[in-house]
This record gives C-alpha cells, structure tokens and sequence, in this order.
C-alpha cells in the first residue's frame, strides 16, 4: 500500500526567506503526486501536480515542487515567503497501477514570520 | 479551476438525529466524487469514493449504514450521517475529479463542520 510522510509537522520560515516543506512519499507502482494548502475552516486548494515529465513542477501563488525518483521525495518550495502563504500544507500520492487510490499526509503547518 | 461546493457549511444538531450534507461540482460534471472527515490537527480520511448511479465503495472501518452516501446525479453527492452521536463530530469534506481521466486533480468543497450534542 502506498503511503505519504510530511516529517514536519509546522515549518517556520521569516518573510522573504525561501521556504520548503517536505513530503517522501511510498507506492508500489508510478506516483502521481499533489500539493494542497489549507486555510482554517475551508477545505483544500490545489497547488501543483506531478504526473510525468520535467521533475520541477511549477504551481499557484510562486510554489515549487521538485520529483526526486531516487530519493522518494516531492518537497514544496517557493524562493520568497509571504505571511499570507501560513496555512497547513498537505502533500498527496495516487499509486497508479497499485490501488489507485489518493493518500494524503497528515499536513505541515507553515507559519510565515513578519 | 472548477467549483465545488458543499451545503450546510455547518451544522447542529440533537444526538440520535441524522444529517444531510450536500456536494456539488458547479461548473462541471464529476463522474466521482469523494467523501473525506477530518480531524482537528489532522489529515484527511477517505471515508468512501461515490461513484455517479452506482453504490458507493467505502473503506476500511467506515460503517456504510451510519454514512449514507448518494450519487444521484454529475453534479451531486450527499452524506447522510444517520442516528449521529457526538463522537461524529467533525470537518467533513468532499471533492470531485473534473471530468474521467483518473490523472486529473481533484477539486474539493468548503468542507461542512458537524457538532452532535
């Protein structure tokens, strides 16, 4: 069964700095990986996708993720941090040709220091 | 990107009552749509995945006759929590997938806070 890690569960980063959010990620056949951001009491805005192709995958609001095969991993990024980027970030695997169905992390909380 | 919307935002009610909430895609068809609860503090479980004009297929440990679920049409889904305790309490949210391709990402609803007392 495939599975998803975020090993952080809040990243504190200061406004302007760069950011980044990890997730590895675990699937028996080929990933198709998603970043969603949360806002409190909403639910869940996609970000970005990786299905195949380039592994720098380029989304909403300046984000970034990188597909690393080797290492398992799809970490969220973006060069300069904003305060209205704080939310809870969630990253997402779909094994296709495993069970296919879409696992989520258990999030990682972004806090944007002014 | 595609709308989906959810109906009530929240609720209340009386314990031993049910509730219906509703999923809508707006502006677009959804072959399927899914049912997730979430925890505070935690991640999204999928409860069921429902599928249009036919039953719904639940998880592991999800009770099909206490969560209803109805795919009557493209564009709508409900939950029906039936005979709702307050350990039902929770954030509930569904998604849809814009159009068939299994590659496209979903589009989720606003997400409905249910409160038993």
């Amino acid at each position: 069964a495939q599975s998803v890690a975020q090993p952080e569960d809040q990243v504190n980063v200061a406004e302007g700095n760069p950011l980044t959010v990890k997730c590895t990620y675990s699937v028996s056949g080929n990933p198709y990986l998603f970043w969603y951001v949360q806002y409190p009491n909403r639910g869940l805005q996609f970000l970005l996708k990786y299905i195949t192709g380039d592994n720098l995958v380029k989304g909403s609001y300046g984000f970034e993720a990188e597909f690393n095969k080797s290492q398992t991993s799809f970490h969220l990024k973006k060069p300069s941090a904003l305060v209205s980027d704080s939310a809870l970030y969630f990253c997402a695997v779909r094994d296709i040709g495993g069970d296919d169905k879409i696992i989520f992390g258990k999030g990682t909380r972004l806090h944007i220091l002014p | 990107g595609a709308v989906v919307s959810q109906h009530p935002s929240w609720v209340i009610c009386k314990s031993g009552t049910s509730v219906k909430i509703e999923c809508r895609s707006l502006d677009f068809q959804a072959t399927t749509m899914f049912w997730y609860r979430q925890f505070p503090k935690q991640s999204l479980m999928l409860m069921a995945t429902s599928n249009e004009g036919s039953k719904a297929t639940y998880e592991q440990g999800v009770e099909k006759d206490k969560f209803l679920i109805n795919h009557a049409s493209l564009t709508l889904s409900t939950l029906t929590v039936t005979s709702a305790h307050p350990e039902d309490s929770s954030f509930y949210i569904c998604s849809a997938i814009f159009g068939t391709s299994l590659y496209n990402e979903q589009f989720f609803g606003p997400g409905t806070r249910l409160t038993v007392l």
